[in-house]
């Protein structure tokens, strides 16, 4: 069965500190792998995505996040926080098929 | 329009009241799926339909019926809902390989708040 497991519920930084938002998954088949970020009201959107090749994969607002096969891992980081990417962020994994496995989800404060 | 519209975004509605959830979208996609975005729970697959056949559907109960006309509208039928279904449901699209092929990116619409009181 394929899972997701984001670490930490809520995570606090201050504005242009390192953002960390960890995820580790479980897959019976090599998986794609997403991050998604949700604004208040207002559904998820694509922040990047790793389907195969360069592990290490940039997104949008500064965002990257590197595949470690070996550690099942997907975490997210941006060197420099900013008060607009305040909001809640979403791994996912989508081994095959339609079904889009979403991790809890993790909420990012930035302090000015 | 673009992107993936959802009608009405806020909703409020009895425990016997029948109301329907509307999502419409305009990216070509074959695919379309409903989640719901209950407070502290992990997002629940709904339904999917690929080429208008319905795929998948997660043990959600009867109370909840979708209904999929054409590839770029995909409706959820509600009635006797139960206060425990107040959440956010939002309704999502991609493109599919094939009918059961990895469905990829994801694009959402912005939601539908529902209460049921």
């Amino acid at each position: 069965a394929q899972s997701v497991t984001q670490l930490g519920s809520h995570v606090s930084v201050s504005e242009g500190a390192l953002v960390l938002l960890r995820c580790n998954y479980s897959s019976s088949v090599p998986p794609y792998l997403f991050w998604y970020v949700q604004y208040p009201n207002q559904g998820l959107q694509l922040l990047l995505k790793y389907t195969t090749g360069a592990t290490l994969v940039k997104g949008i607002n500064g965002f990257e996040a590197e595949f470690k096969k070996s550690e099942t891992s997907f975490h997210l980081t941006k060197p420099s926080a900013h008060m607009s990417d305040a909001a809640e962020y979403f791994c996912a994994v989508a081994p095959r098929g339609f079904k889009t496995i979403f991790g809890a989800g993790t909420r990012l404060f930035v302090k000015a | 329009e673009t992107g993936v519209t959802q009608t009405p975004r806020h909703l409020v509605m009895g425990m016997t009241n029948k109301k329907s959830l509307k999502c419409e979208q305009h990216l070509g996609h074959n695919a379309m799926y409903w989640y719901k975005q209950s407070a502290k729970k992990p997002l629940e697959l709904m339904f999917v339909y690929s080429l208008e056949e319905r795929v998948e559907n997660n043990s959600v109960p009867s109370r909840f019926s979708p209904e999929c006309p054409n590839s770029s509208h995909l409706f959820l039928h509600l009635h006797t809902l139960q206060p425990e279904d107040s959440a956010l449901y939002l309704c999502a699209s991609s493109q599919a390989e094939t009918r059961q092929g990895l469905a990829g990116e994801l694009f959402f619409g912005e939601g539908s708040r529902l209460t049921v009181l």
